[in-house]
């Protein structure tokens, strides 16, 4: 199906333990960025990429890892969780043209 | 630092009244976009504004972009249950147009 899918939807992992979120998109866009979203700071750019092997850093990237070796795919990883990285992460995609962002339905973190 | 201050931050209303909320910064945006949210999803885009003053109507809803392109309005008309989410102002600066800054949000109920 078309679209922009994260995975896993949930997971619950142990503090120090490494963990790599999912994202993958179908239309080839070029921008592909990761969120988090926590309550009372809204929605949070971690790391964006503009395109295969270019990724830069947003506002709160200290913790996690990405890489885009693929357009359509944009894993951010956890190296080492900790209690702070709780939260709910978003993927999303743009096209070159296109102002909008298309949002995955994200993963629900909790770390222990 | 919140660059994008939404008002208000809930609401709770009946079915047919109107309502209007607000995104406001001291810094100047190249566009601005609305989303809405709902449980368990990914935020979806409502509309984009790019031209100062600029207004655009979506069946109930109403977008204004300020003319400084500092602040915009959401205006929603006769309210239905439908309506209840939380909606999310997002804004792209000047020369950063891939990376977008989103508000805290306004969460909306709407109830028969």
């Amino acid at each position: 199906d078309a679209g922009i899918t994260q995975s896993p939807r949930y997971k619950i992992t142990e503090t120090g333990r490494q963990v790599t979120l999912m994202c993958h998109q179908t239309w080839s866009h070029s921008y592909m960025f990761w969120y988090r979203q926590d309550l009372g700071h809204g929605l949070r750019l971690i790391y964006y990429s503009a395109a295969a092997d270019i990724t830069d850093k947003g506002e709160v990237p200290d913790g996690y890892v990405v890489s885009r070796s693929k357009t359509e795919n944009f894993p951010l990883t956890l190296e080492s969780a900790t209690r702070s990285q709780t939260s709910v992460y978003f993927c999303a995609s743009r096209g070159v043209a296109a102002y909008g962002y298309t949002f995955g339905s994200g993963t629900r973190l909790t770390v222990v | 630092t919140q660059l994008l201050e939404q008002s208000p931050q809930f609401l709770s209303i009946q079915e047919g009244e109107n309502l209007t909320v607000y995104c406001n910064s001291s810094s100047v945006f190249s566009s601005l976009q609305w989303y809405r949210q709902e449980p368990g999803e990914g935020p979806v885009l409502l509309v984009t504004v790019v031209t100062g003053g600029e207004v655009k109507k979506l069946k109930r809803l109403t977008f204004q972009f300020g003319d400084a392109r500092k602040d915009s309005s959401l205006h929603i008309t006769a309210a239905q249950p439908g309506d209840t989410g939380l909606y999310l102002c997002a804004g792209a600066r000047t020369g950063t147009a891939s990376k977008l800054t989103f508000g805290t949000g306004t969460r909306l109920q709407v109830t028969l």
